[in-house]
């Protein structure tokens, strides 16, 4: 089955520096990338997803990379802010399988 | 807009009871999910619910989790006989179509098994 892994598990910023967390994925035929934010005590909540036919995405201050040939895909956050404060799961599934297989999470911590 | 909704929001049992989860998907969607995520744990998939029947379910998914759409609007996850392990955040999740696409998620069921 699809294995994600996900790094860092914890990451500091300070407000208005650029986030990066990075993300690879084991099984060649998954071909949907989406990154949950989950604030404390809340649901998880789509904030951005990507899939295989596109290296890129953007949406204001977040973007999602995605190399295919070495299997990895990452989330940038640019100008962070205080409220950007939560956990970020990624995911990866598609291929005519329902399934999404979550990474254990990243923490992300701005600091004012 | 439309949310995925589950009840309760919390569920406190004895351990070798059966509890029963549920959820009301977005009206539209056609594909359910349920995911369980322990304490400061990441998300894990348990079982995935089309057209009346499961279509993919996890090594978690053991004979004493069964999931079952009694009516037009409510999906229920049951737990024949909970163990102490058992207790997690349970996430209800649907989506218009299947892979590649967005899944909602409800707000979640604590579940404690005491």
């Amino acid at each position: 089955g699809e294995n994600v892994e996900q790094h860092p598990s914890t990451l500091s910023v300070q407000e208005g520096d650029s986030a990066v967390i990075k993300c690879t994925y084991s099984d060649s035929a998954s071909n949907y990338f989406p990154w949950y934010k989950q604030e404390l005590g809340k649901r998880p909540q789509l904030i951005i997803d990507i899939r295989s036919n596109v290296g890129e995405k953007k949406d204001q201050r977040i973007a999602v990379t995605l190399n295919k040939t070495a299997k990895h895909f990452s989330l940038h956050i640019t100008e962070t802010q205080p409220e950007d404060s939560a956990v970020y799961f990624c995911a990866a599934g598609g291929s005519g399988y329902s399934t999404l297989t979550f990474g254990k999470g990243t923490m992300l911590l701005v600091s004012p | 807009e439309p949310e995925v909704t589950q009840t309760p929001s919390h569920q406190v049992t004895q351990m070798g009871q059966e509890v029963i989860l549920r959820c009301v998907p977005i009206s539209n969607h056609l594909y359910f999910y349920w995911y369980r995520q322990i304490l400061g744990q990441k998300v894990e998939f348990l079982v995935s619910f089309y057209n009346n029947e499961i279509s993919e379910k996890s090594e978690i998914f053991d004979d004493q989790f069964s999931v079952e759409r009694p009516d037009g609007s409510n999906f229920t996850l049951k737990i024949r006989s909970t163990k102490l392990e058992d207790s997690a955040m349970y996430f209800c999740a649907s989506s218009e179509q299947g892979a590649e696409n967005e899944q909602f998620f409800g707000p979640g069921t604590r579940l404690t098994v005491l």
